[in-house]
């Protein structure tokens, strides 16, 4: 099973400024790699699929870089609505697998 | 608009069953792989199994393989997952969701249900 970690677990930022968040996998999963995110209480959401491309109706200050075991989700210039949790999730092998999340919050 | 509504999710005691249901509109159901993921309260996101547009290929996390079932009524445009032998450890919200992409298993999720509620508890 190929394990997904994210880091930081937590990140405390400012409305405005940019997130950078983590995603390294225990083997090479080429750029078959996803990102969501799901606000509190809701469900969640597809953001960048194939490790690069924007999912549909995704703003343009999400974007997502990387390949083989290591993955980043940029968001430039944060809005409040994008202060959630963000999990990666692999598809290159059987189990797919997530991240453990990490929760974006307002510093 | 894609809808997708589950439904089925309830109270159950370990070694009982459930049939979850995931209701769909507003696209070619016939046409996308579907999944099943679940999250446990205050935890992150599983994948439990996923099928093929015709129903043909399916797919099972270790956890729950030989234990629950997935199908698909492409005439009733619902996906369902028949879970056995239910285990504490199965708690969860389990969620439905669509492939992305037609005609395809891609094995990503967009978009996904509202989720139903299975508490598995003696």
């Amino acid at each position: 099973e190929i394990v997904l970690t994210q880091s930081p677990a937590t990140l405390s930022l400012s409305p405005g400024e940019r997130a950078t968040l983590s995603c390294r996998a225990s083997q090479s999963v080429s750029s078959f790699l996803a990102w969501y995110q799901q606000r509190p209480g809701q469900v969640p959401r597809l953001l960048i699929f194939d490790a690069t491309n924007t999912a549909t109706g995704i703003p343009a200050r999400f974007s997502g870089s990387g390949s083989g075991t290591d993955f980043t989700l940029t968001i430039n210039s944060l809005e409040p609505e994008d202060f959630a949790v963000y999990y990666c999730q692999q598809r290159s092998n059987w189990p797919i697998t997530f991240g453990q999340g990490t929760r974006l919050e307002i510093k | 608009e894609v809808q997708l509504l589950e439904s089925g999710g309830g109270l159950v005691h370990p070694g009982g069953s459930l049939r979850l249901s995931c209701a769909a509109s507003g696209f070619t159901f016939a046409t996308y792989a579907m999944s099943w993921v679940r999250q446990a309260p205050g935890k992150g996101l599983e994948w439990v199994s996923g099928i093929n547009n015709s129903g043909g290929s399916t797919y099972y996390a270790d956890s729950v393989k030989g234990r629950f079932t997935i199908s698909r009524d492409n005439s009733k445009n619902t996906l369902y997952l028949q879970m056995n032998s239910l285990r504490v450890e199965d708690t969860a919200v389990y969620y439905c969701a669509k492939d992305p992409f037609p005609a395809a298993v891609t094995n990503y999720f967009d978009p996904w249900g509202q989720g139903t509620l299975v508490t598995v508890s003696s």
